[in-house]
């Protein structure tokens, strides 16, 4: 399709473990945005890349999260050692640079036991 | 710092009656824009409307109407006639409009639930 994808959609596994989740942005936007959203709250901002570089990830809550964009389409946001508090969704959403209309994918649900 | 209140947790109206859902924003910065955007059950969020600090006029499109109101920091949205299609969970959002700001500032959201 034409918009955001986002995978997996749905994603549980094990307080500890690795996880690893991707977002396909629109062709031809070259701004990338993560966001996190816990249940019943507005979505808050995680990193941005404009190309392959993260321009401002001020918004990563500790180092065990980290996110990628080697080739300035596809990016992979990676969280190490996850906790239960991690659980949420995470949405990715992509625009052309300097446009304040962002598009967003569904999100990929994270589930930590 | 920037925030961003939705006071209306939830709210639920009968089918072809007006609703309107409130914004209030708080932030140190002269210029900056202003959103909402529509959360679906399928969880995408949907960009409705953006507007600049600078341009106080209030816009119109089809049933939506927003408010701007700069002096009390408040950016509200009239959804007129609602359907049953206007079900979602809405947010306002605030973004500095400097160089080199990027984040948008997201309140909390208003659930709409609209009864037929």
């Amino acid at each position: 399709g034409a918009g955001v994808s986002q995978t997996p959609s749905n994603k549980v596994t094990e307080k500890g473990k690795y996880v690893e989740l991707r977002c396909d942005p629109i062709s031809g936007h070259t701004a990338l945005y993560w966001y996190r959203q816990s249940l019943g709250q507005g979505p808050e901002f995680l990193i941005y890349f404009q190309g392959t570089g993260a321009a401002d990830d001020s918004g990563l809550p500790n180092d065990r999260f980290f996110a990628v964009r080697p080739e300035g389409s596809v990016s992979t946001l990676k969280i190490q050692r996850t906790e239960r508090g991690d659980s949420a969704v995470y949405l990715c959403a992509s625009s052309f640079i300097g446009s304040g209309e962002l598009f967003f994918g569904e999100g990929s649900r994270l589930t930590v036991l | 710092a920037q925030k961003v209140t939705q006071a209306q947790t939830e709210i639920s109206v009968v089918e072809k009656e007006d609703v309107t859902l409130d914004c209030v924003y708080e932030t140190r910065d002269t210029t900056y824009y202003l959103f909402w955007y529509k959360q679906p059950p399928s969880g995408e969020l949907v960009f409705l409307i953006r507007r600049n600090s600078f341009d106080e006029q209030n816009e119109i499109s089809g049933r939506y109407s927003w408010n701007f109101q700069k002096s009390t920091s408040s950016f509200n949205f009239t959804i007129t006639a609602s359907q049953v299609v206007d079900s979602a969970v809405y947010f306002c959002a605030l973004k500095d409009s400097g160089a080199g700001s990027y984040q948008l500032t997201f309140g909390k959201g208003t659930k709409l639930s609209v009864i037929p």
